[in-house]
């Protein structure tokens, strides 16, 4: 069965680094999402992206988030200088081509971040 | 703007005992309706889905769903819990295809032998 696959699995960085969260989405889909999950928190939508532009994003996804989808098959996130609140799990979705009777999104297994 | 209210962030079962996980939304149209499993160290997996048609929904693993727009509940209900069931459980919200999930903040379901 196919699936959404991300990696790392578990990044460790410095308050200020830049960091890239990469997710390979499931090879037929056309939406992409990224969520975060904060310890002891909901998961919060950060951004969706369809045709090659952002269509949605959250007061969250500020000026320090970045998507990319460089190569047709992966789709990234970028964090240009990571705080310490940024420390969370990030999950990535995909959807297909929505219509009313299938628009289900399928998770990766997710990215844990943690700024130190 | 959508929300999701789930009450009881964790709930313990005995083994074949009823589960019954509770999700209350708000939405200004008619919502899609979500419930996902999180399995330890693993990502989210859809259990069932609401969109439109029949309020009674079947999902995977024998859990099912009732919407109920009267109510705004979109509770989930297994009648015989198994020890596998273990997991966190999430409703979430969507209000237009293709459009964002919005989650509750999930419910930890320990299953006792």
């Amino acid at each position: 069965e196919p699936e959404v696959t991300q990696t790392p699995s578990h990044q460790v960085t410095q308050m200020g680094q830049e960091v890239i969260l990469r997710c390979v989405p499931i090879s037929n889909h056309l939406y992409f999402y990224w969520y975060r999950q904060i310890l002891g928190q909901k998961v919060e939508f950060l951004v969706s992206f369809y045709n090659n532009e952002i269509s949605e994003k959250s007061e969250i996804f500020d000026d320090q988030f970045s998507v990319e989808r460089p190569d047709g098959s992966n789709f990234t996130l970028k964090i240009r200088s990571t705080k310490l609140e940024d420390s969370a799990m990030y999950f990535c979705a995909s959807s297909t081509q929505t219509s009313l009777s299938t628009d289900t999104q399928y998770f990766g297994p997710g990215t844990r971040l943690t700024v130190l | 703007a959508q929300s999701v209210t789930q009450l009881g962030s964790h709930v313990s079962v005995s083994e074949g005992a009823l589960v019954l996980l509770r999700c209350n939304y708000s939405s200004s149209v008619p919502p899609y309706l979500f419930w996902y499993v999180q399995y330890p160290n693993q990502g989210l997996q859809l259990l069932l889905k609401y969109t439109t048609g029949a309020t009674l929904v079947k999902g995977i693993n024998g859990f099912e769903a009732e919407f109920k727009k009267s109510e705004t509940s979109f509770h989930l209900t297994k009648p015989s819990a198994h020890m596998s069931d273990a997991a966190e459980y999430f409703c979430a919200v969507s209000v237009a295809a293709g459009n964002k999930l919005t989650f509750g903040g999930g419910t930890r379901v320990l299953v006792k032998p």
